[in-house]
């Protein structure tokens, strides 16, 4: 069964430092999401994409945070200068063809990100 | 703005036993979606069950079923027969059919199953 794949499983950064989380949709999938999960608390929407634009951002999202797909198949979310609070799991989603409500978004594996 | 609420921090079943996990929901939309996603100790998000709002019949799959109650605004995840395997945290989420494509979650039901 096709998943999604993201990379790295854990990264930790120094405050201040910019980092780069990827993630490889499924196959025919267009439609894209990042969310994030401190720990202890409600996973959040953070963007969606699709057709190389946001189509959707939340409040967290901020000009620290930028997403693109840069090669066709990486969806990449960067953070350019981390700070402490932005520790959390990090996951990506996709979506089917039609990208509509109905379709379900199915998650990836995560990327635990600590910044000390 | 809609919000999930799952009031129960943690459950705990026997082994084949059954378990009721609930889940209750806001909104003015009358078109929306919700889903179960269960998240193990590896943290990966995976899709239980999803239901359409405008469908009248619970969804089922295999061991788990729901209880839709839509005047209600409720949504529990019925688990029969637990096993081992099912022990993890569950996720209630809405998605609305004009809100946009964010899934909303609640706080999550951390579910112990005991051999």
């Amino acid at each position: 069964e096709p998943e999604v794949t993201q990379t790295p499983s854990h990264q930790v950064t120094q405050m201040g430092q910019e980092v780069i989380l990827r993630c490889v949709p499924i196959s025919n999938h267009l439609y894209f999401y990042w969310y994030r999960q401190i720990l202890g608390q409600k996973v959040e929407f953070l963007v969606s994409f699709y057709n190389n634009e946001i189509s959707e951002k939340s409040e967290i999202f901020d000009d620290q945070f930028s997403v693109e797909r840069p090669d066709g198949s990486n969806f990449t979310l960067k953070i350019r200068s981390t700070k402490l609070e932005d520790s959390a799991m990090y996951f990506c989603a996709t979506t089917g063809l039609a990208g509509g409500p109905q379709e379900t978004q199915y998650f990836g594996p995560g990327t635990r990100l600590l910044v000390l | 703005a809609q919000t999930v609420t799952q009031s129960q921090p943690e459950m705990s079943v026997q082994e084949a036993e059954t378990v009721t996990l609930s889940c209750t929901y806001d909104t003015s939309e009358s078109d929306y979606y919700l889903f179960w996603y269960k998240q193990p100790p590896s943290r990966q998000m995976i899709l239980v069950i999803r239901q359409e709002a405008y469908k009248q019949q619970n969804a089922t799959e295999n061991r788990f079923s729901v209880n839709f109650q839509k005047a209600a605004k409720s949504f529990s995840l019925k688990i029969s027969d637990s096993q081992l395997g099912d022990a993890a945290m569950y996720f209630c989420a809405y998605k609305g059919e004009t809100s946009g494509s964010r899934l909303t979650f609640g706080e999550g039901t951390q579910l112990t199953v005991n051999p």
